[in-house]
């Protein structure tokens, strides 16, 4: 089974400008996260897809973040315009059902963003 | 506000210790709990995972769960180096994680 494909590995941008990852889950999984990890911190949720609808984006900075899962398979996280403290790995996770309680998260290798 | 706690560490074990982790968390609807493993520079891993009081054992792992306390543990018996790494406590309802706690197991 292939794993949950991210992209780019790393990026690195100035300040101001704007950046966009991209997700593939692994197949057939109906929920997708992104997730923000600063480093000697844990992983911090952005924002919870189940299928093409949102479920959670309680903790995305929705004046310079978006996110959207079109046709309820890939996903890309854009962050525009990006500040210093968003340099960061950017996770991303699929899981069958976010409703089964034994659905854990599988993640993808990330994507380490460096904003200079 | 839905928290999920761990003592960040670092926490220092000798080889063939066992090795004690601690969550504790603040949503009673919290359904099920996951353990995660990180080493440095990679994705977190799954470990293991328990939804219902009481110990779940997998190998040299054990996570605990009291959902009365709300508070959910693993221990690693047989800790050797290769366990170093942070291990990360999840909570589902909404995959929230602690910021985990840092582990080194000395030779």
């Amino acid at each position: 089974e292939a794993g949950v494909a991210q992209s780019p590995r790393y990026k690195i941008i100035e300040k101001r400008q704007s950046v966009a990852f991209w997700c593939n889950p692994i197949s057939g999984h109906a929920t997708l996260y992104w997730y923000q990890q600063i480093l000697g911190q844990g992983p911090k949720l952005l924002i919870q897809f189940q299928n093409n609808g949102v479920v959670d984006d309680s903790q995305l900075p929705k004046d310079r973040f978006s996110a959207e899962r079109l046709k309820g398979v890939d996903s890309t996280l854009k962050i525009q315009p990006a500040k210093l403290e968003d340099s960061a790995v950017y996770l991303c996770a699929s899981s069958l059902d976010v409703g089964r309680v034994n659905s854990p998260l599988h993640f993808g290798n990330g994507t380490r963003l460096t904003v200079t | 506000q839905k928290e999920v706690e761990q003592n960040s560490g670092p926490l220092s074990v000798p080889e063939g210790a066992i090795a004690s982790l601690n969550c504790t968390y603040s949503d009673r609807g919290s359904q099920s709990f996951f353990w995660y493993r990180q080493y440095s520079g990679k994705s977190p891993e799954l470990i293991m995972f328990i939804y219902s009081n009481g110990d779940k054992e997998d190998g040299r792992f054990t996570a605990q769960l009291n959902k009365a306390s709300q508070y959910v543990s693993l221990l690693i018996r047989d800790s050797q180096p290769s366990d170093s790494a942070t291990y990360l406590c999840a909570v589902k309802y909404d995959m929230r994680f602690g910021a985990g706690t840092r582990l080194t197991v000395k030779p």
